[in-house]
């Protein structure tokens, strides 16, 4: 059974550059079939895509963040990590990775995992 | 602000239909798929309907979407209690190069 499950340090202080990584389990990251993305909530607010990557390294940022986000993927481990530099309170929000149901970006997100709660302060 | 715009909240009684809106542009709504998620509290999203009126297997048919022009909709009949979570439209924005949302809409059966 596909399982995508984030980890991450929970609390991080303004100005670090905290890192999330979500390991897949029940796929392979690099079968080439799917786009793998990071979204996250802020508190009650909206979603907000992030960005998504392929097994290539193909990457997609959302402008807004393109500046301070790099998503990267290690095939070996079957993870893909986010890391946001520069944090501030605003970056606080639930972390979700998820799957996109097929090779293009614009395929919705068809698995998700159970988020990480990050909060700035 | 999000790109789309989705009522803050809405609310019928068990058994009822509610109506779910999202507005949005002719560079994202008006020439892209609209998606739909549901979040039901502390849960991981859900995906509700693809391909603007598409869904999942396992998704039971009292859920459908509809797209007109720059705008779509999610429609949910005989509402249950179980049905009460933060629903979110979302698309591809052709201007932004970006996947876009709405601010999700909670829904309250009462």
């Amino acid at each position: 059974q596909l399982q995508l499950q984030e980890s991450g340090p929970g609390l991080v202080k303004p100005s670090e550059t905290p890192s999330l990584t979500c390991t897949v389990s029940g796929d392979s990251v690099s079968s080439g079939r799917n786009y793998w993305g990071w979204l996250r909530q802020p508190p009650g607010k909206g979603l907000e895509w992030i960005g998504s990557i392929y097994y290539s390294g193909t990457t997609y940022y959302t402008p807004s963040l393109k500046s301070r986000v790099t998503i990267f993927v290690d095939t070996s481990k079957n993870h893909f990590t986010l890391r946001l530099n520069s944090v501030t309170a605003a970056d606080t929000a639930i972390y979700f990775c998820a799957r996109h149901s097929g090779s293009w970006i614009y395929d919705a997100f068809d698995v998700w995992g159970q988020g990480t709660m990050v909060t700035v302060s | 602000q999000s790109v789309l715009t989705q009522p803050p909240s809405v609310s019928a009684a068990p058994g009822q239909q509610v109506i779910i809106s999202c507005s949005g542009s002719s560079s994202n709504i008006g020439n892209n798929y609209v998606l739909w998620y549901q979040r039901l509290p502390g849960t991981a999203p859900k995906l509700l309907i693809y391909d603007n009126d598409e869904r999942p297997s396992g998704i039971p048919d009292r859920f459908s979407g509809s797209k007109s022009g720059t705008s779509a909709n999610l429609a949910i009949t005989g509402l249950q209690t179980g049905d009460e979570a933060d629903y979110h439209c979302g698309t591809w924005d052709n201007r932004l190069s970006s996947l876009v949302f709405g601010g999700g809409t909670k829904l309250t059966v009462l």
